[in-house]
C-alpha cells in the first residue's frame, strides 16, 4: 500500500516554457501533499506543502509565483514550473500523506531539463 | 540550523558485513523516526521506521536503535548486499499539534557495499 505515483518522469523542455508535474496517490487519500527539489547527491528540499483544497504554503526562499502548486483532490497535486530557465533543472519529487498514515511516501521523482 | 545530523557521509562495506549510519537530532518534540532509501534517478522509499517509546525495531535485516536520552538513532543492515547500495536518509517528524508533518532529512549516507 501507500504507492505515489508521478508523471512525467522525465522532461525537456526550452527555455521560457512552463511545465506541469503530476503526483498522484494511488491507494490512500492523500490529505497533505508535499514537493521537494533534489540537486545532486545533495539531500531533499522541501518547496512546499499543501492540504487538500487549500493554499500551499511554500518554504522561505522558494517563488510562489514560479512554482505554482494546486491541490485539487485528495488524490492528485500539480506542480507547474512557470517560465522555466535552465537553473530550474533538478530533480523534483513529490510526498504525500494520508490521515491513517504515520509519514510521507514518496512519488518516483521527474527529471527537469531545462534548454 | 540543521536538526537531523547524520553520519557517515559515505560508507564503504564488504559483502556480509555490517552497515551502520548514525543519526542525532535536536527538537525533542519529533515523535516519529523513519529511514528512506533512495537508489539514482529514484524517489526515496521508506524503508523502517520507529516511535521514542521503543528502543529497536527490527525488519529483516535492518534494524533501527533508538537512545532517547541522546536523542540518537542508528540504522544497522546486517548481511550487507551489493543491492543494498543506495542513499540513505534518516529523518524525523512530529505527528502531533498541527506540525503539518513536515520531515525534517539528515543530509544521507552513500552506502556502498562491494562483493
Amino acid at each position: 500500500g501507500a504507492v505515489v505515483s508521478q508523471h512525467p518522469s522525465r522532461v525537456i523542455c526550452k527555455s521560457g516554457t512552463s511545465v506541469k508535474i503530476e503526483c498522484r496517490s494511488l491507494d490512500f487519500q492523500a490529505t497533505t501533499m508535499f514537493w521537494y527539489r533534489q540537486f545532486p547527491k545533495q539531500s531533499l528540499m522541501l518547496m512546499a506543502t499543501s492540504n487538500e483544497g487549500s493554499k500551499a504554503t511554500y518554504e522561505q526562499g522558494v517563488e510562489k509565483d514560479k512554482f505554482l502548486i494546486n491541490h485539487a483532490s485528495l488524490t492528485l497535486s500539480t506542480l507547474t514550473v512557470t517560465s522555466a530557465h535552465p537553473e530550474d533543472s533538478s530533480f523534483y519529487i513529490c510526498s504525500a500523506r494520508g490521515s491513517s498514515l504515520d509519514t510521507q511516501y514518496f512519488g518516483p521523482g521527474t527529471r527537469l531539463t531545462v534548454l | 540550523q540543521q536538526q537531523v545530523k547524520q553520519s557517515p557521509q559515505s560508507l564503504i562495506v564488504q559483502k556480509g558485513g555490517i552497515s551502520i549510519i548514525n543519526c542525532a537530532y535536536e527538537n525533542t518534540a519529533f515523535d516519529y523516526f523513519p529511514w528512506y532509501q533512495q537508489f539514482p534517478g529514484k524517489g526515496p522509499a521508506l524503508l523502517i521506521a520507529i516511535r521514542p517509546d521503543v528502543s529497536e525495531k527490527k525488519e529483516g535485516r535492518f534494524t533501527i536503535s533508538f537512545n532517547k536520552s541522546a536523542k540518537q538513532f542508528s540504522l544497522h543492515i546486517m548481511d550487507s548486499q551489493p543491492g543494498d547500495s543506495a542513499t540513505y536518509f534518516c529523518a524525523a517528524n512530529k505527528n502531533s499539534g498541527g506540525s503539518n508533518y513536515k520531515l525534517t532529512f539528515g543530509k544521507g549516507t552513500l552506502l556502498t557495499v562491494n562483493p
